[in-house]
């Protein structure tokens, strides 16, 4: 079992607001380092597959960084929505499987 | 569109009874996953299969079968339900990448034993 971690577990902002999660995981045996967004009564979707240390990811108003060495990554979203209020999950494979963390719930209000 | 479809949204099902729960992925990928999900667990890996008919156990195996007779399908089987596995289930599929690649997922099924 690969110990995969997500702080906080949730969080409730304000519209507007800009937040960010942490995810930690074993920097031995890296291979790469998942982000899914899992939106209530969706299939969780993939926004981010990272490699590489220092790795730096953009979609939209959503960004990622990676640490590989010290074993973290960041999630960032500047300026929430509510469209924006979903669980997010970060996942690291080993040998084709797929660990996740526990995920942490952000509720943007309006 | 990729697509994992997963056979049923929502079970009821009572204790003791066997209960098939069904995948299908249409992107001819050779991994499959079957997780659970329960409040503040996250995704937890029940079984994995890396080809037809070939199966791994998971972190959490106890009470469950699998089968995968096809590459597009793959089938999670509780040999007999009991309330202990009322959870949200999730099937994901991905190519062999050794997980450089992301996985793409089912809508999920909830299944209430009672």
């Amino acid at each position: 079992i690969l110990n995969v971690e997500q702080s906080p577990q949730s969080l409730h902002v304000q519209e507007g607001d800009s937040t960010n999660f942490t995810c930690s995981f074993p920097s031995s045996n890296f291979y790469a380092l998942h982000w899914y967004r899992w939106e209530t009564a969706k299939s969780p979707e993939a926004l981010f597959v990272m490699t590489l240390n220092g790795d730096e990811k953009k979609k939209g108003r959503i960004s990622a960084t990676l640490n590989t060495k010290e074993g973290y990554s960041y999630l960032y979203i500047k300026g929430s929505q509510p469209e924006d209020s979903a669980t997010y999950l970060c996942a690291s494979p080993y040998f084709n499987k797929f660990y996740f963390g526990s995920g942490t719930k952000l509720n943007v209000k309006p | 569109d990729v697509k994992v479809t997963q056979s049923s949204r929502y079970l009821v099902k009572r204790t003791g009874e066997k209960v098939f729960l069904e995948c299908v992925q249409d992107m001819d990928h050779e991994n499959m996953f079957w997780y659970r999900q329960d409040p503040g667990l996250g995704l937890r890996l029940i079984y994995f299969s890396y080809d037809v008919k070939m199966k791994e156990k998971g972190d959490i195996p106890e009470g469950y079968s699998v089968s995968r007779e096809k590459k597009e399908r793959f089938s999670l089987i509780l040999e007999s339900a009991s309330t202990n596995q009322t959870s949200m289930y999730l099937c994901a599929s991905s190519y062999q990448t050794g997980g450089g690649t992301e996985a793409f997922f089912g809508q999920g099924t909830r299944l209430t034993v009672v």
